[in-house]
Parts: structure tokens; sequence; C-alpha cells
């Protein structure tokens, strides 16, 4: 069965420079998630996307921005990023709202 | 806003025994579900077993069973026969069941468990 893909699976910046992290749901699933999980953390939900519309945000900081395109994919762009933006970001996917979300294998994320 | 805490950091048990992982959480909400997500080392999000709040009988996938109380707001993962594989970070999580509520999910810290052989 097909699973979320997210691409790319590692990246390294350097500190002020802009990343985007792409996400592409399972086929049919309408609703895209966006978690980060720091080291040592638990994941930390960032924003959602149901039918190419924001549905809820999280604590996400003003330097990055999402969108869901008309194909349902999502990408996360970071900008002026900071070490501590250096972790592991999930992106899962559901068929409508309030149904199990099954996650991508995650984009390291890696600034130095 | 909802919590979930996880009152273990870390457990080991011996394979083929059985371990109980603890999960409490807190809530306003009378509808919910309440899930078990299992990060082995390949740091991948696995789904291991799933609880809606409105359904009475606990959920049981294979070796993996949960002990659900609603009134006391605690949702407990057995797993049974251990093994090796099972080596791994588990997070207990919730979600709301709100229509046009916050449809994330909010995770407890993890519990780190380690199968011995």
């Amino acid at each position: 069965a097909a699973g979320v893909i997210q691409s790319p699976r590692h990246l390294i910046k350097e500190k002020r420079e802009t990343a985007t992290l792409k996400c592409y749901p399972i086929p049919r699933h309408d609703t895209v998630y966006w978690y980060q999980q720091g080291p040592g953390q638990d994941p930390q939900f960032l924003i959602s996307f149901y039918e190419k519309m924001q549905s809820d945000k999280g604590s996400i900081p003003d330097r990055f921005s999402a969108q869901q395109f008309s194909d349902y994919h999502s990408e996360l762009n970071m900008s002026s990023l900071e070490l501590g933006d250096s972790a592991l970001y999930f992106c899962a996917s559901s068929l409508g709202e309030l149904n199990e979300q099954f996650f991508g294998p995650g984009t390291r994320l890696t600034v130095l | 806003a909802q919590t979930v805490t996880q009152s273990q950091p870390e457990m080991s048990v011996q394979e083929a025994e059985t371990v109980t992982l603890s999960c409490t959480y807190d809530t306003s909400e009378n509808n919910y579900y309440l899930f078990w997500y299992k990060q082995p080392p390949s740091r991948q999000m696995i789904l291991v077993i799933r609880q809606e709040a409105y359904k009475q009988q606990n959920a049981t996938e294979n070796r993996f069973s949960v002990n659900f109380q609603k009134a006391a707001k605690s949702f407990s993962l057995k797993i049974s026969d251990s093994q090796l594989g099972d080596t791994a970070m588990y997070f207990c999580a919730f979600m709301t069941s709100i229509q046009g509520g916050s449809e994330k999910l909010v995770f407890g810290k993890g519990t780190k468990l380690t199968v011995n052989p």
C-alpha cells in the first residue's frame, strides 16, 4: 500500500538560510498535518490543512509557512533558519478530519 | 487544553514477558480518540492501537491491548509476549472528536521500552 512520502529525507542548511520540505499524502487523503520533533522530544503539532485550506495551527513560528496544493501535496517553507530548528519534521495524512493519521518517514533537518 | 502524561520515561522487560505502559490525560471533552504510537530507532511513527472514547470495550491488536478507564482518564498499553522488535519509544496521544475542533494529535513525552533477550 502507498504511504506518505516526504522529501528530502535529510537536509543540511546554514543559519539564516531557507528550506522547503515536501509532503505527498496517501492517494485520496485530503488532510495533511505537520509535526516537529526535536531531539529527545515528543512530536509537536505545527499546522494542518483540509481540502487545501488551513484547518488548525499550532506553535509554528512566523518564519514558517505552509500550504496545500490542488493535488493535495503540501510544502513547509522555513526561512531565516535557526540552530533550534534542527529537528525531525513529520508529515501525516488522513482521509478527512478526525480519522487515523498516517505518518511519513520524516525529514531530518540539520541547521549548522 | 488537553494534556497527556506518561510517567515512565524508561522501562525494560525480558523477552516473552508482559509489560504495561501507563498514560493519563486531561480533557473536558466527552468524545475523543486515544492512540499509542511506536517509534523504533528508525524514527518512523507507527500506529500500534487506537481507542474511541465512546466505546467501552478495550481495543486489542494481536499482542497489544489497552486498559481504558474513562472516568480515571487512564489509557495504559499492555504488550504480551514481548519481542526484541518491540524495543522502541512509545508515545500515547490524544485527539479530539469534535467536528471543526482541533484534530491535531497531542502527544505525551514518551516511554522508552527496551526488550532484553
